[in-house]
């Protein structure tokens, strides 16, 4: 099946620094990836669509100067989140579709970001 | 997406089959069902998919009505390693992204 691996599985970083977050398609190009986030006991919640070698859509709410998000190649998506805060210490999916007729979704492992 | 209406919790001894029911009554006619899983702090994994037909892989059976109002997610011989989240999404055409409802916690009892 396919494969999408995020890199890293987790973070630690201080209060104001910079944090990226790869996440690759291991078996099967993908023309668009997603970046979700998910708070302890919540469900997932969609930050943004990536689409490879075009502006991310960010979904309401999400500031895109704060999370900024790379699609430079057709298996590698990145999110940077900018000036980190204690708020924003959370678990970070990311998914990949697979270009089929029913577009099927897979998830990456996750990574937890947390800011001190 | 369309809304997806899921029981909050499920028990199923380990072994026996869980059945997992889902409710999209508001389906239209050329969208899927998807069903994932999340096991505690891991991403979303797929599992199976259908349109109309009843499928089955080496993870599941997905069991849709005629009326594609409803279906069911069948583990047939659940182990302790199934109990986890179980998301029955279902995608409004043209929107590529997946919405998570609230989901079905599965435990799976020894």
């Amino acid at each position: 099946g396919a494969v999408v691996s995020q890199h890293p599985s987790w973070v630690i970083c201080k209060s104001g620094t910079s944090v990226k977050i790869e996440c690759r398609s291991l078996d099967f190009q993908a023309t668009t990836m997603f970046w979700y986030r998910q708070f302890p006991k919540q469900s997932l919640m969609l930050m943004a669509t990536s689409n490879e070698g075009s502006k991310a859509t960010y979904e309401q709410g999400v500031e895109k100067d704060k999370f900024l998000i790379n699609h430079a190649s057709l298996t590698l998506s990145t999110l940077t989140v900018t000036s980190a805060h204690p708020e924003d210490s959370s678990f970070y999916i990311c998914s990949a579709r697979v270009r089929n007729t029913e577009e099927t979704q897979y998830f990456g492992p996750g990574t937890r970001l947390l800011v001190l | 997406d369309a809304k997806t209406t899921q029981p909050p919790s499920m028990d199923c001894a380990e072994g026996r089959a869980a059945n997992l029911p889902c409710n999209h009554s508001t389906i239209s006619g050329n969208e899927y069902v998807y069903w994932y899983r999340q096991i505690h702090s891991q991403g979303p994994q797929y599992i199976i998919h259908g349109l109309k037909n009843n499928e089955t892989n080496e993870m599941a059976s997905l069991i849709i009505t005629e009326d594609r109002k409803s279906s069911t997610l069948i583990l047939p011989h659940a182990t302790l390693r199934d109990t986890a989240v179980y998301y029955c999404i279902v995608p409004r055409t043209g929107r590529r992204a997946l919405t998570f409802g609230s989901g079905t916690r599965l435990q799976v009892q020894p």
